[in-house]
């Protein structure tokens, strides 16, 4: 299995452009994560999804913040104006409530800059 | 407000000496506590996880060391090795929400040969 597949690796954009991350959980798990990490606080959940439907978006910062899960193989996390504050390493995790449930799988992340 | 507490914050270690990691949570609620590694430009990945129902877990070089009362927990890394340089992070979750894992900020260890 190729794991979990995020791109891009980096994106460098604008203050005030759309920014969309995209992610393929490993084929069959049914829960996927959406993470944020910085410097200063480290990895946070962002929201999550249990086959395909949000079940808790509580660390979403904010309005500007939206995931959508559309299918069991890809979802999008999308920030819409970015500022510079939102400059992080976002990273995807899946994992199956079937084996091993509490074992999240996380992809490579995408780097991302909001100059 | 910050439920797992680790530190410290970066570890420097001569190959082959030990690595120990703490960490200490709040929630008493907390049922699962597993420890990530990351290297850099990866994702963290699972290295080894306990349950409060013992107090250690060993796999080859690395135990947990659990102490329930303390509400503490760490990890020990023995004959360190330059490979495992890289970032640790503890975890805690807990129950019927055992999928929302609360992480601590993570240690940078650095293994020198």
């Amino acid at each position: 299995d190729a794991g979990v597949i995020q791109s891009p690796r980096h994106e460098v954009t604008e203050m005030g452009q759309e920014v969309t991350l995209r992610c393929k959980p490993i084929s069959g798990h049914n829960s996927l994560f959406w993470y944020r990490q910085t410097m200063m606080r480290g990895l946070e959940l962002l929201i999550y999804f249990n086959n395909n439907v949000p079940i808790d978006d509580s660390g979403m910062p904010e309005d500007r913040f939206s995931a959508k899960m559309p299918n069991a193989s890809f979802s999008t996390l999308k920030i819409q104006p970015s500022e510079p504050r939102d400059s992080a390493v976002y990273f995807c995790a899946s994992s199956s409530h079937l084996l091993a449930k509490n074992i999240q799988y996380f992809g490579a992340g995408t780097r991302l800059s909001v100059l | 407000q910050q439920q797992v507490k680790q530190s410290p914050q970066s570890l420097i270690v001569q190959k082959g000496g030990i690595s120990i990691i703490n960490c200490a949570y709040e929630n008493t609620a907390f049922d699962y506590f597993p420890w990530y590694q990351q290297f850099p430009g990866k994702g963290p990945a699972l290295l080894i996880a306990i349950r409060p129902d013992v107090s250690e877990k060993k796999e080859g070089r690395f135990t947990i060391s659990f102490n329930k009362s303390a509400k503490q927990f760490s990890l020990h890394i023995m004959d360190s090795q330059p490979g495992d340089s890289a970032t640790y992070f503890c975890a805690a979750s807990r129950g019927s929400s055992n999928y929302k894992l609360t992480f601590g900020k993570g240690t940078l260890l650095t293994v020198n040969p």
